[in-house]
């Protein structure tokens, strides 16, 4: 069973671009949630993807927006980069985010992003 | 989400028990209790789950007060490659793909 991949692992940028993070979810799981962490934090939730729909979004601006696909991989698009979006970026598969009560999430090793 | 109160940091000593503590005094009745980890530079870990009951499984047991406002999470024997940050989570009902992460607590394990 292949786990959570991301691409890439580390990224810079300035300020002002736009990036694109990937994710692979885990075989079997339809439900993808994207995850900020900032340095000395705990990672904060952005939003959710359940068979290609968002459900549910943390209290993020709509500069951060996401897509899944139909093989349930996704990705992180982010505008207009501020330094303060200097991160590290967590994906996280789950079977079902929509219905079970318990979904248990599997992260990915995260893409390191600076912004200059 | 209701909010867990975990100390920032704890010390153990390999091969002995460690209990990490996790305060959540304003849980609701349906809420779920969750501990997760992450090992540096990695991404967190899920370790378990309860929701009243006691639970066990091979990582380790969590202990829910019977009033559930606390909860501990007991590794029986530490080894260096427990040494993680360890948060300590509630979900409401059919949020726990959708997680809130506090700052957790960091634990070294020495020789």
């Amino acid at each position: 069973e292949t786990g959570v991949t991301q691409s890439p692992t580390h990224l810079i940028k300035t300020r002002g671009q736009q990036v694109t993070l990937r994710c692979s979810s885990q075989s079997g799981h339809n439900t993808v949630s994207w995850y900020q962490q900032a340095l000395g934090q705990g990672p904060q939730f952005i939003f959710q993807y359940y068979r290609e729909e968002e459900n549910g979004r943390g209290n993020f601006p709509p500069r951060f927006s996401g897509l899944q696909f139909p093989n349930y991989s996704s990705e992180l698009n982010v505008n207009a980069l501020e330094l303060d979006d200097s991160a590290l970026y967590l994906c996280a598969s789950s079977r079902n985010g929509r219905i079970d009560l318990t979904d248990t999430q599997y992260f990915g090793p995260g893409t390191r992003l600076t912004v200059l | 989400d209701a909010k867990t109160t975990q100390p920032n940091s704890m010390e153990s000593n390999e091969e002995e028990p460690v209990h990490l503590p996790c305060n959540h005094s304003t849980i609701s009745g349906t809420d779920y209790i969750h501990w997760y980890r992450q090992l540096p530079s990695q991404g967190p870990e899920y370790v378990i789950h309860g929701l009243t009951s006691n639970v066990n499984n091979r990582m380790a047991s969590l202990a829910i007060a019977e009033d559930r406002k606390s909860s501990t999470l007991i590794l029986h024997r530490a080894t260096l490659r427990d040494a993680a940050v360890y948060y300590c989570i509630l979900s409401a009902k059919g949020t726990a793909s959708k997680l809130t992460f506090g700052t957790g607590t960091r634990l070294q394990v020495t020789l």
